[in-house]
């Protein structure tokens, strides 16, 4: 079975800067997908990013952007030019692109503080 | 931009009642699940549904739970027995794989409180 690990527990972050969250994985499978979920303090689960594991380009959605190593199984988020409206739950998922129905298999978690 | 539905928003209940928490999925979507989330802690997947049967289901999704669509547009998760550890948020979602940069689409989510 996969897992997926974040072994932070808290990040914070000054309004403007840069801040990485981490994320491992543990997998067989050469093809999969990788996302970025925010959960703001509402618990929507909102997608932030989302990466499919054939592409060896990084994905990026404007301030968001990954660093996916293969090799490593390693998922990080980059929040560049932090704000206030990003403080939240991040969570790093994985799907099995096995079928199309896959599930998400979710980390604990970490919460982002953003500081003014 | 579509949107999941969910209802109640939050919902309290006596240990041993039945709860019934509805979703409206995004119409064109092909497959619905339930996750859960214990406060302060990891989401869970329940079940996956497609083609109005369940594709997959987790260690936690027992004889204590059921799911249904039941007139094409809504997607229920039934607890029949609630017992004090159900107490958790529960997030319905839908996905298509045709469009699938956006990943699949969460409700609000229910937050079910059995005392």
């Amino acid at each position: 079975a996969q897992t997926v690990t974040q072994s932070q527990p808290e990040m914070s972050v000054q309004e403007a800067e840069t801040v990485t969250l981490s994320c491992t994985y543990d997998t067989s499978e050469s093809d999969y997908y990788l996302f970025w979920y925010k959960q703001p303090p509402s618990r929507q689960m909102i997608l932030v990013i989302r990466q499919e594991a054939y592409k060896q380009q990084n994905a990026t959605e404007n301030r968001f952007s990954v660093n996916f190593q293969k090799a490593a199984k390693s998922f990080s988020l980059k929040i560049s030019d932090s704000q206030l409206g990003d403080a939240a739950m991040y969570f790093c998922a994985y799907r099995s692109s096995g079928t199309s129905y896959g599930k998400l298999t979710f980390g604990q978690g970490t919460i982002l503080t953003v500081h003014p | 931009e579509p949107e999941v539905t969910q209802t109640p928003s939050h919902q309290v209940t006596q240990m041993g009642q039945e709860v019934i928490l509805r979703c409206v999925p995004i119409s064109n979507h092909l497959y619905f699940y339930w996750y859960r989330q214990i406060l302060g802690q990891k989401v869970e997947f329940l079940v996956s549904f497609y083609n109005n049967e369940i594709s997959e289901k987790s260690e936690i999704f027992d004889d204590q739970f059921s799911v249904e669509r039941p007139d094409g547009s809504n997607f229920t998760l039934k607890i029949r027995s609630t017992k004090l550890e159900d107490s958790a948020m529960y997030f319905c979602a839908s996905y298509t794989p045709w469009d699938s940069s956006r990943g699949y689409t969460f409700g609000s989510g229910t937050r079910l409180t059995v005392v």
